[in-house]
């Protein structure tokens, strides 16, 4: 079935360096790449999405590629804040009307003052 | 500003002992879901509705209940918990399965 695999589990960088997240997707018809920050004790929040026929978008700090060939997006956060320490998720849809949301396993992103 | 409620948001219980964790929201959406986080392994979908009277299973169905009368309220039921529900558990809503948001966790104990 569907699968979303991330990498990687955690991630430490120094405040001001760029963080890049992967994940792969198994289904070639998935149409619609989310990313979700949740901060400690608090909800996941929909921070960036794609769709799939767009091959990057921006917003601010944070950006989003999708590889539709290799099947793979990434997210690239620019300019690392303190704030940005968190866990990531990415995810993926299936096309049409399904409703269902395919999420990897999360990435715990630190970092250092 | 968008309002999705849970209730509990903590609950402790005993194997086998019925229990439901409500959602509601606000914001007129057709669709809702409910998930459920565990260490290691994201957040996995359990059930989810496009509309009134319309559900269907996510990947974690097994041992979960859902219904869905009113616009408003998605509950999760679980007739006869067992330990391995235990879990932090959230209830989403969307326009559909895009731009879902979250509400605040329920987090649940199964002795």
């Amino acid at each position: 079935g569907e699968n979303v695999e991330q990498h990687p589990s955690t991630l430490s960088v120094q405040e001001g360096d760029s963080a890049v997240i992967k994940c792969t997707y198994s289904d070639s018809a998935s149409n619609y790449f989310p990313w979700y920050k949740q901060e400690l004790g608090k909800r996941p929040q929909l921070i960036i999405d794609i769709r799939s026929n767009v091959g990057e978008k921006k917003d601010q700090r944070i950006a989003v590629t999708l590889n539709k060939t290799a099947k793979h997006f990434s997210l690239h956060i620019t300019e690392t804040q303190p704030e940005d320490s968190a866990v990531y998720f990415c995810a993926a849809s299936r096309p049409g009307n399904t409703g269902k949301l395919i999420f990897g396993q999360g990435t715990t992103l630190q970092v250092k003052p | 500003e968008a309002q999705v409620t849970q209730n509990p948001r903590y609950l402790i219980t005993v194997t086998g002992k019925k229990l439901t964790v409500t959602c509601s929201q606000n914001m007129n959406h057709e669709y809702m879901s409910w998930y459920r986080q565990d260490p290691g392994l994201g957040l996995r979908q359990i059930y989810y509705s496009m509309n009134v009277e319309v559900t269907d299973k996510g990947d974690v169905p097994e041992g979960y209940k859902v219904s869905r009368k009113e616009k408003r309220n998605f509950p999760l039921i679980l007739e006869s918990p067992s330990p391995n529900q235990t879990s932090l558990y959230f209830c989403a809503i969307g326009h559909s399965y895009n731009e879902q948001f979250f509400g605040p966790g329920t987090r649940l104990t199964v002795l």
